[in-house]
């Protein structure tokens, strides 16, 4: 059964503390992205990934890193950097990084009090 | 700069109505558009991708038509349903990144 995987679906962090959410997927794409939601407004991009040991900065990667040492893996890490981290946590991810259809999994909900 | 609105942000209808959620956007230079569906606290679900080379792309009771010259989008729900209650997402492929839209909230009244 093809897809994405995040964990966990729920996250609580007290502030100052790094955090790191999963992403893994078994659909073979090279591309995988990180996006942030907040109420009311539009997907952001975080980090991008292109191919295993390269990824690129999106829109707001402030205070936050990725890693991608194996193709089914993208993790996110929280720093503590990251002024507003309370949000939910999208990955996807595509065949390649072009006109293709994106895939997201299911989401974390990361509350940072 | 790409900019992608979606009006309007809520929308709720009884149920059986034909129904049209927009998606305008500024630059018409986009190498497609696709279209999500939301349920609350979930991820996205793809519904239709346009390339940007197509007028209208169908499934089922949707119809998703794309309009560059305007910048407009449109998904067209037929006979709605208490099952389609979601937020509805379009994402413009710009440069090969997405730009979103904030959404609409569609409720559907039984």
């Amino acid at each position: 059964d093809g897809g994405i995987t995040q964990s966990p679906k729920y996250l609580f962090r007290k502030e100052g503390q790094n955090v790191t959410l999963s992403c893994e997927q078994n659909l073979n794409h090279d591309a995988m992205y990180w996006y942030r939601q907040d109420p009311g407004q539009g997907l952001r991009l975080i980090y991008y990934s292109q191919i295993v040991n390269d990824f690129q900065k999106g829109d707001i990667a402030e205070g936050y890193s990725v890693s991608r040492e194996k193709k089914e893996s993208f993790p996110l890490t929280v720093t503590s950097a990251q002024k507003n981290p309370t949000a939910f946590y999208l990955c996807a991810s595509s065949m390649g990084q072009g006109p293709y259809e994106q895939y997201f999994g299911p989401g974390t909900r990361l509350t940072v009090t | 700069k790409q900019e992608v609105t979606q009006i309007p942000a809520a929308l709720s209808v009884p149920e059986g109505e034909n129904l049209v959620l927009n998606c305008s956007f500024t630059d018409s230079a986009i190498y497609n558009l696709q279209w999500f569906r939301q349920d609350p606290g979930k991820g996205l679900t793809s519904l239709l991708l346009i390339q940007s080379s197509q007028r209208e792309q169908t499934s089922g009771r949707l119809n998703a038509s794309l309009d560059k010259s305007s910048g407009r989008s449109t998904l067209y729900i037929a006979a709605s349903q208490p099952g389609d209650s979601a937020t509805y997402l379009c994402a413009l492929d710009s440069n090969y990144q997405l730009i979103w839209g904030a959404g609409t909230k569609l409720i559907i009244k039984p």
